[in-house]
């Protein structure tokens, strides 16, 4: 069975630009969450979708935002971005609340 | 204060030891407490998940709940060098969704 999948895997933006990450849940999971994962702060919850709809939002500005297609695939957007937007982006899939896998994420370095 | 608390370490054990990991929280809603081995440059992998309190054994791993404590340890039972990572707690059960609240991490290093 396949594993979760996250696109790109690394990328480099300048402040100001915008970056969409996607991410592919293994299949039959309907419920997508995103974290960002930084030295200082650790894993921080940032948004969870379950069959297209926003169900909980973390301490995030709105420059973050994220979707979730019918086919369960999830995209999340950071527009304006910060220095301090540097992160590891991970996105997790479950299909019950105790069993959530996470894929190997996107290493985001905002310059 | 942090909702879960976690000591990062690092700890440094011998090949063959018993490895006792912990994390303490504060809200007594979650009901979901789970175990994450991250190694480095890579996304988080589940070792072990219980509900509410109890023991949970799994190979050479242990897990602990003790709710009236708020206290969750990870036993590693054996411990080789390929167990050096990053352990997290996480736990969750607060609402319907599925947010996950994780600890800092320990780094563990087993040395051969």
């Amino acid at each position: 069975k396949a594993g979760v999948t996250q696109t790109p895997r690394y990328l480099i933006k300048t402040r100001g630009q915008q970056v969409t990450l996607s991410c592919s849940p293994i299949s039959g999971h309907r419920s997508v969450s995103w974290y960002q994962q930084t030295p200082g702060q650790g894993l921080q919850f940032l948004f969870e979708y379950f069959s297209e709809t926003q169900r909980n939002k973390g301490n995030f500005p709105g420059r973050f935002s994220g979707r979730q297609f019918s086919n369960s695939r999830s995209e999340m957007n950071v527009s304006t971005l910060e220095l301090g937007d540097s992160a590891l982006y991970l996105c997790a899939s479950s299909r019950q609340q105790e069993t959530q896998y996470f894929g190997p994420g996107t290493r985001l370095l905002v310059l | 204060q942090k909702e879960v608390e976690q000591d990062p370490g690092p700890l440094s054990v011998p090949e063959g030891a018993i490895v006792s990991l912990n994390c303490t929280y504060s809200n007594s809603a979650f009901q979901y407490f789970m175990w994450y081995r991250q190694y480095s440059r890579k996304g988080p992998e589940l070792l072990m998940y219980t509900y509410s309190s109890g023991n949970k054994e799994d190979g050479r791993f242990t897990a602990q709940v003790d709710k009236s404590s708020k206290y969750i340890s990870l036993f590693i039972r054996d411990s080789q060098p390929s167990d050096s990572a990053t352990y997290l707690c996480a736990m969750s059960g607060m609402d319907s969704s599925y947010k996950l609240i994780f600890g800092s991490g320990t780094r563990l290093l087993v040395r051969p």
